[in-house]
């Protein structure tokens, strides 16, 4: 089945130390998307893919960047992590066509622990 | 502006009543619109969408939405409620076009079931 799938779904890292999560998807999607969600909030969108043109949203700290390689893969990397960066990261995909809506499809998330 | 609201935080419903949740949006255009469900530490799964014709739409589980222009709103029913129904429900407006689509997300509303 076509799908996100996101790596690891729980991470744990230090304080300060670098870590990047993954996702990768077989949709064939153009659009890809990273979205940071803590507890009982809704998601909040750090930045997007359309093809090879980042987005970034205005208020996402520079702490986090992202790279994607190809179509298929995109990387959230968090240069130095906060206790307050602790958090669900949410992968999401569209395709960017002028027909298809915005109907998003995400992946299970990556739960990130800061220690 | 763009927005969304859930004007109900928390929910909490017998299993086997039936289950109303709100939305109310501010959109200039005619919207996309959508409710995603969120189990506990899991991603976001798309229930159902609106993008145009019939204004009832018939979604997974059982779920359905109407969508009202008059009344900005796009309401989400279910006739009777399974305890697996309890989980975070969130309603988006989609909006931008070209490589700046996004979805414009309510705070959700977390519904209980009681046996």
């Amino acid at each position: 089945d076509a799908m996100v799938i996101q790596n690891p779904r729980y991470q744990v890292t230090q304080f300060g130390k670098p870590v990047t999560l993954s996702c990768s998807q077989t949709l064939n999607h153009n659009v890809m998307y990273w979205y940071q969600q803590k507890s009982s909030q809704a998601p909040k969108l750090l930045f997007h893919y359309y093809d090879k043109d980042f987005n970034n949203e205005a208020d996402t700290p520079d702490n986090f960047q992202s790279r994607r390689p190809n179509t298929s893969f995109c990387f959230l990397d968090i240069r130095s992590p906060g206790l307050g960066d602790a958090a669900m990261y949410l992968c999401a995909t569209t395709k960017g066509t002028s027909g298809g809506g915005n109907e998003q499809f995400f992946g299970p998330g990556t739960r990130l622990t800061v220690l | 502006a763009q927005s969304v609201t859930q004007p109900d935080i928390h929910i909490t419903v017998s299993e086997g009543a039936s289950l109303e949740l709100r939305c109310n949006y501010s959109y200039g255009a005619t919207p996309y619109l959508f409710w995603y469900v969120q189990s506990p530490g899991q991603g976001l799964q798309l229930l159902l969408k609106y993008f145009s014709g019939d204004t009832l739409v018939q979604g997974i589980k059982g779920f359905e939405a109407e969508f009202k222009r008059s009344q900005s709103s796009f309401n989400l029913r279910k006739p009777s409620v399974h305890w697996s129904d309890a989980a975070e429900y969130f309603c988006a407006v989609g909006a931008g076009a070209g490589n700046n689509r996004k979805l414009i997300w309510g705070l959700g509303t977390s519904l209980a079931v009681n046996p």
